[in-house]
């Protein structure tokens, strides 16, 4: 397996502009998690996914920010309009099972907002 | 409730020489432990985990942590270090059956030539 995919690797946008940040998890993973790293907060969980299903998503910093995962394979999160103060690092991850099993990392998306 | 202590957040040696990342967790049931590894603008990779079976864990890169109950620690140890280990390091703890990884603020190891 290749790991997890994210894509895109860097993104640049202007203030008010819409956001899609893409994440393929590990095939046979059951959960998918979206953390937001920056200097300030460090890393943080915002959103995860058990079978597809939205189970917690009160890490998600304000409405602007929204998660989806349409199937196994695929995962988005949104952020519509966006903010300079959203310029983080995003990153997915997926695992088998929680808390037991280490989740695996994908190599993030550096998004800034100018 | 979870939390995790690192307890540098930087840490310099020269190569050649020991590595100690000091951790302390919080937990209010067993917890699951792990130590993760962050190179520049790269993702972060498992070094190695604790969740209840030997307390000594070895994990990749000759990384080995101990898990220590009574001290609530699970500092991060290698022998030797490598220019290659310069990076940064989080802690991260679970408590069994949740789905939140906890993480340390994280400690930035510069390794001298």
């Amino acid at each position: 397996d290749a790991g997890v995919i994210q894509s895109p690797r860097h993104e640049v946008t202007e203030m008010g502009q819409e956001v899609t940040l893409r994440c393929k998890p590990i095939s046979g993973h059951d959960y998918l998690f979206w953390y937001r790293q920056t200097m300030m907060r460090g890393l943080e969980l915002l959103i995860y996914f058990n079978n597809n299903v939205p189970i917690d998503d009160s890490g998600m910093p304000e409405d602007r920010f929204s998660a989806k995962m349409p199937n196994a394979s695929f995962s988005t999160l949104k952020i519509q309009p966006s903010e300079p103060r959203d310029s983080a690092v995003y990153f997915c991850a997926s695992s088998l099972f929680t808390g037991l099993t280490e989740a695996f990392f994908g190599q993030g998306t550096r998004l800034t907002v100018v | 409730a979870q939390s995790v202590t690192q307890l540098d957040s930087h840490v310099s040696v020269s190569e050649g020489t020991p590595v100690l990342l000091r951790c302390n967790y919080s937990s209010s049931y067993s917890p699951s432990l792990f130590w993760y590894v962050q190179h520049p603008n790269k993702g972060l990779q498992l070094l190695l985990k604790y969740t209840s079976a030997a307390t000594l864990v070895k994990g990749i890169n000759g990384f080995e942590a101990e898990f220590k109950k009574s001290e609530t620690s699970f500092h991060l140890t290698k022998p030797s270090a490598h220019m290659s280990d310069a990076a940064e390091y989080f802690c991260v703890v679970s408590a069994r059956g949740t789905y939140k990884y906890i993480f340390g603020t994280g400690t930035r190891l510069k390794v001298l030539a």
